[in-house]
């Protein structure tokens, strides 16, 4: 199974939006309402964000909100913190009892 | 708050086989799927192995099948990952994670195992 695809890098200026893309196919992230998203500061733990595409855990700011049209899941993060500055990865359920998670978005506060 | 504390990491020769554990505390880890996810130093999260609530379906990635066997007790809130012929490419930090269909919600701290002769 392929790893779904994130651009490396996004970046953008404290209160702006920024949106990341995770795109697969039709037999994962198009093919399942299963789509997470993941935040992880250098040297820590990863922490879920998103789940089932537009979900949010409790205690996970409004700032960060969940899309899907297709095979490409979006991650969008309004109102940028210097705190947001991290990696951020997408996971799909795949079918086939399989999971995949994207190569991981490097987040660039300005 | 649910914690996972895992345990068992170190340094193994090619070949060679280890055995990781996660304890679970703070939910009642009987309810729920548990997985394992590794992250290679510098590059991404890799999810390696999955196991339903009681064991029934148990699921391996491609590159660790017929190496490497999720397993659990319930009755000690324990996961396991036994790994065997292990390879270079294995070495990674690696975390326990709860959760299902790609979700995962709490995460270990995790515990680096190290491929090398």
């Amino acid at each position: 199974q392929s790893a779904l695809t994130q651009p490396p890098s996004a970046s953008g200026s404290p209160g702006q939006s920024v949106t990341i893309s995770c795109t697969g196919t039709s037999s994962d992230v198009g093919g399942y309402n299963y789509v997470s998203w993941y935040q992880q500061h250098p040297g820590k733990v990863p922490k879920l964000l998103i789940y089932e595409v537009t979900k949010r855990p409790s205690g996970v700011p409004d700032r960060f909100s969940g899309s899907k049209s297709g095979n490409t899941a979006s991650l969008t993060v309004s109102g940028l913190q210097a705190e947001d500055e991290a990696d951020y990865y997408c996971s799909s359920y795949v079918g086939n009892n399989n999971r995949v998670f994207g190569g991981g978005t490097k987040l660039t506060v300005l | 708050e649910a914690q996972l504390v895992e345990s068992g990491g170190g340094l193994v020769k090619p070949g060679g086989s280890l055995r990781l554990s996660c304890e679970g505390s703070g939910f009642t880890f009987s309810t729920y799927s548990m997985n394992w996810v590794r992250q290679a130093p510098g590059k991404g999260l890799e999810w390696v192995s999955s196991i339903s609530s009681s064991s029934t379906y148990i699921y391996h990635a491609d590159s660790v099948k017929g190496r490497f066997t999720i397993s659990r007790d319930n009755a000690k809130n324990s996961l396991y990952l036994q790994m065997n012929s292990l390879r270079a490419e294995d070495t990674a930090v690696y975390y326990c994670a709860r959760g299902t269909m790609g979700t995962y919600d709490y995460w270990g701290q995790g515990t680096l195992v190290t491929v090398s002769s």
